[in-house]
């Protein structure tokens, strides 16, 4: 599994809350990427980083935010939550130079 | 923005058969990766093709990385019950915007069901 963990592994939330979920990664990799999962959609790319610090939009980041104080931790922050962010949440993390990502387990979030 | 047509959405199989699924785009990547997913778990890499007409396997599956750099084809031969899931294929493109991002773009899945 690369040693990634996410947290919460579910949750519900009402609409209008803030939501943290956690991706915490036990091998000091550079890139952390989070994905979301949804019928018809396949997995699309919310955000990413590729350093302490250093993080980039996806193709999905509106209402969506990201931080990475520590290389081991990349936390995505829905600031309000509404009902289109029900969603399977994954962390990935590039392993090595070249491309293989290795997924955590998931993070399934309602928004009711 | 970039975009894989996969295809099939689904296939229903016999045990023993084999199957055959592909991922094509307009777009030109310069890595391939497959990826199969069981319910309630994230997706676990199967495959990763690098080259421009690679043809790799790992046990029953064989992968080809196609020749344009626009396609690929992920076989499955003998399928067994445990093959059930849904596989993705991803095609990979790094970009440079502050650090070099190796971005994936998935299709939309192939959901897989074998028939014991």
């Amino acid at each position: 599994d690369a040693g990634i963990t996410q947290s919460p592994r579910h949750k519900v939330t009402e609409t209008g809350t803030p939501v943290t979920l956690r991706c915490h990664q036990t091998e000091n990799h550079r890139y952390m990427y989070w994905y979301r999962q949804d019928p018809g959609h396949g997995l699309r790319l919310i955000h990413y980083s590729y350093g302490v610090k250093d993080t980039d939009k996806g193709e999905v980041s509106d209402g969506y935010s990201v931080s990475r104080s520590k290389t081991e931790d990349f936390l995505l922050t829905l600031e309000s939550a509404t009902s289109s962010q029900t969603s399977v949440y994954f962390c990935a993390i590039r392993v090595g130079w070249n491309t293989e990502a290795f997924f955590g387990q998931g993070t399934r979030l309602t928004v009711v | 923005g970039q975009q894989l047509n996969q295809s099939p959405q689904s296939m229903f199989i016999q045990e023993g058969e084999d199957v055959s699924m592909n991922c094509t785009s307009s777009s030109i990547f310069n890595t391939w990766l497959w990826y199969k997913q069981d319910p309630g778990e994230g997706p676990v890499l199967l495959i990763a093709l690098y080259k421009a007409g690679e043809l790799t396997s790992n046990g029953r599956l064989t992968a080809q990385f196609g020749i344009t750099r626009k396609d690929s084809f992920l076989n499955i031969s003998a399928s067994i019950p445990s093959d059930v899931g849904i596989y993705f294929c991803a095609g990979q493109t790094i970009e440079n915007s502050g650090g070099s991002n190796y971005k994936l773009t998935f299709g939309k899945g192939t959901l897989l069901t074998v028939n014991p």
